[in-house]
């Protein structure tokens, strides 16, 4: 049950674009369609953005988008605003109903 | 409105035990498989514990596995966690979240754990 690997920052200027990734193994990411998004502002509870590796839940702007390629997920946030600025985590199914959350990337608006 | 309202939390000593609660309104919980995550001060997220729809079928972190017990009562819409043998490291916010897709799509606001002498 090791977690998921994320870098610990990213950074963009208002109006770029950001990537994060989220490597995991063939247990995990790369075994299942369940890798799902999260992002949290300080103090409060995480937020679901992503499911299913690529799906967004209703409110979710379109600025928000995921991908997967083998054992790595990524999330990207075009246009970056300023209320973007947060914690992200990834999490994906583990088999035998254990999942498991990624390290968490701060994403720092310039 | 969808809402799941943790309480319970507080200070315990180490080795000691503390229940929390989840109650969920706005939905039937029945309908839903269940998690518990914590997040230690200024730490990320970690799956802890996942339970199905009618509680026959749990799962549970390494770290909890033989301490935590994860349960529900549908008839009463409340899930629960048993925390049993706290240790220091157990300190965390604990959050319900209802799953869908895999994912957690509702998250309670937290209930605090410190677990210290």
């Amino acid at each position: 049950q090791s977690a998921l690997t994320q870098p610990p920052s990213a950074s963009g200027s208002p109006g770029q674009s950001v990537t994060i990734s989220c490597t995991g193994t063939s247990s995990d990411v790369g075994g299942y369609n369940s890798v799902s998004w999260y992002q949290q502002h300080p103090g409060k509870a995480p937020k679901l953005m992503i499911y299913e590796g690529s799906k967004r839940p209703s409110g979710v702007p379109d600025r928000f988008s995921g991908s997967k390629s083998g054992n790595t997920a990524s999330l990207t946030v075009s246009g970056l605003q300023a209320e973007d600025e947060a914690d992200y985590y990834c999490s994906s199914y583990a088999g035998s109903n254990f999942f498991v959350f990624g390290t968490g990337t701060k994403v720092t608006v310039l | 409105e969808v809402q799941v309202v943790e309480s319970g939390g507080g200070l315990v000593q180490p080795g000691g035990s503390l229940r929390l609660s989840c109650a969920a309104s706005g939905f039937t919980l029945s309908s839903y498989w269940m998690h518990w995550v914590r997040q230690a001060p200024g730490k990320g997220l970690v799956w802890v514990s996942r339970i199905n729809r009618d509680g026959t079928t749990t799962a549970y972190a390494d770290s909890v596995k033989g301490r935590f017990t994860i349960s529900r009562d549908n008839a009463k819409n409340t899930l629960f966690l048993q925390m049993d043998s706290l240790r220091a490291e157990d300190t965390a916010v604990y959050y319900c979240a209802r799953e869908t897709y895999a994912s957690s799509d509702y998250w309670g606001q937290g209930t605090l754990v410190t677990v210290s002498s």
